[in-house]
């Protein structure tokens, strides 16, 4: 298996702000992705990071929005950038590992 | 987009009785995974079931996959209060593909 961990495990923030969600993984992958889970919702995709590219994201995803960054094959962030009270979710990072993907324990955020 | 469904959307028992959660899908897969999320926390991992596997076991967990209904079933034997959690099945997933996930079953276990 594979350990993540994110940071921070929860925050709140005022509307108009910006927060970076951390995700490191114990090992080297190649991709990673990022998960959406609004309120009483299951997962949405947000995007997948590649090492050394731009990030590719889903519809309804864009990078003013959500600015990915991928330095090394271990790390990624995610930025929630301007935010609205709409934005307030769990987030959740994942790698994975032959045909397994794993997740780390998410980012609550609530927006006020 | 959603791939699958998952039937109940909630379920509720007594502790010992055994719980069952239904996914179906909409395309051809490669595998299915299904996975544990406690109180909105991050996903746990259960079990992986690839195209040309009918049945796997872990534990107190048994999966059933029919390609041909393209559904899949988890069955929890003689649950646990510690049961209680969001059971979400997903598609596809790999080190290199994003998941696909259903909406998820909130199953209760009360002792």
């Amino acid at each position: 298996s594979a350990v993540i961990s994110q940071k921070p495990s929860r925050d709140i923030c005022q509307r108009g702000t910006s927060l970076t969600i951390q995700c490191q993984v114990d090992s080297q992958v190649t991709m990673m992705f990022w998960y959406r889970q609004q309120p009483g919702q299951s997962l949405t995709l947000i995007a997948t990071a590649n090492q050394g590219s731009e990030a590719t994201y889903e519809s309804g995803f864009v990078i003013d929005k959500f600015p990915i960054s991928r330095p090394n094959l271990t790390f990624s962030t995610l930025t929630v950038s301007n935010m609205s009270p709409e934005d307030s979710s769990i987030y959740l990072c994942s790698a994975g590992r032959s045909d397994t993907q794993y997740f780390g324990p998410g980012t609550r955020l609530t927006v006020l | 987009s959603q791939q699958g469904e998952e039937d109940p959307q909630a379920l509720s028992i007594q502790e010992g009785e055994n719980a069952t959660m239904n996914c179906s899908y909409k395309t051809s897969i490669n595998n299915l995974q299904w996975y544990r999320q406690n109180s909105g926390r991050g996903l746990v991992h259960l079990i992986l079931i690839r195209s040309n596997e009918r049945e796997k076991h872990s534990g107190r967990l048994r999966v059933t996959l029919d390609t041909s209904k393209k559904s899949s079933s988890l069955l929890i034997t003689a649950s646990r209060a510690a049961d209680t959690a969001s059971y979400f099945c997903a598609t596809d997933g790999s080190g290199n593909t994003p998941l696909v996930f259903g909406k998820g079953t909130r199953l209760s276990v009360i002792a």
